[in-house]
């Protein structure tokens, strides 16, 4: 059981490259979640996704682009990399029952030099 | 929105000694989840314990526990006979339940536990 994969675990840009971090998950959630954690901060969410086709803005959105074409899988994409998009990243999803719990991928650590 | 604050970046405690967390948050909700999440250096994010806004009773996860105060809005975590395995960041976290626009976690900023041997 995967749980929530993520790739890769650390990745260093040039500022104005575009990249994706990858979000798989093999529990059939329809929800799923990216955030970033920057230092001193708790997660800060950046954009979600309620099933397949449907995405929305976190707190967070700018700069970044989601899609949601399969149920498995949330890709995250930084259009044009800067500085201050240097962060670790979570992707997350999260089981709609009574318990409602929330499972987190490993992280991505990433650098934007 | 919800904000959830800790007010102790740092804390230490010794080995075998019981630590409490704390942490208040802000909401006009009255069903609610809240979470507490461990951090080690790894980065990872491991669920510690959670809690109902509907309980009344006090959640307990073995050395784990959390003292609820609905009225004061106030959730703070209690370690039992730390362990250097203890050693992490943790995080308070708020969430509403379903169908209420429920998508995210609100995360407070962090307390640094150390255990000292």
């Amino acid at each position: 059981n995967a749980g929530v994969t993520q790739t890769p675990k650390f990745q260093v840009l040039k500022t104005g490259q575009s990249m994706t971090l990858q979000c798989a998950q093999d529990m059939n959630h329809e929800y799923m979640s990216w955030y970033r954690q920057d230092p001193g901060m708790g997660l800060r969410l950046i954009h979600y996704s309620v099933g397949a086709g449907i995405t929305d803005q976190g707190e967070v959105p700018n700069g970044y682009n989601v899609s949601r074409s399969t149920t498995e899988d949330f890709p995250l994409r930084l259009l044009s990399a800067a500085p201050s998009q240097t962060s670790v990243y979570f992707c997350a999803s999260r089981e709609v029952d009574q318990r409602n719990t929330i499972y987190f991928g490993e992280g991505s650590w990433l650098t934007v030099v | 929105a919800q904000t959830v604050t800790q007010s102790q970046p740092e804390m230490s405690v010794q080995e075998a000694e019981t630590v409490t967390l704390s942490c208040t948050y802000d909401t006009s909700e009255n069903n609610y989840y809240l979470f507490w999440y461990k951090q080690p250096p790894s980065r990872q994010m491991i669920l510690v314990i959670r809690q109902e806004a509907y309980k009344q009773q006090n959640a307990t996860e073995n050395r784990f526990s959390v003292n609820f105060q609905k009225a004061a809005k106030s959730f703070s975590l209690k370690i039992s006979d730390s362990q250097l395995g203890d050693t992490a960041m943790y995080f308070c976290a708020f969430m509403k339940p379903p169908g209420a626009g429920s998508y995210q976690l609100t995360f407070g900023k962090g307390t640094k536990l150390s255990v000292i041997p």
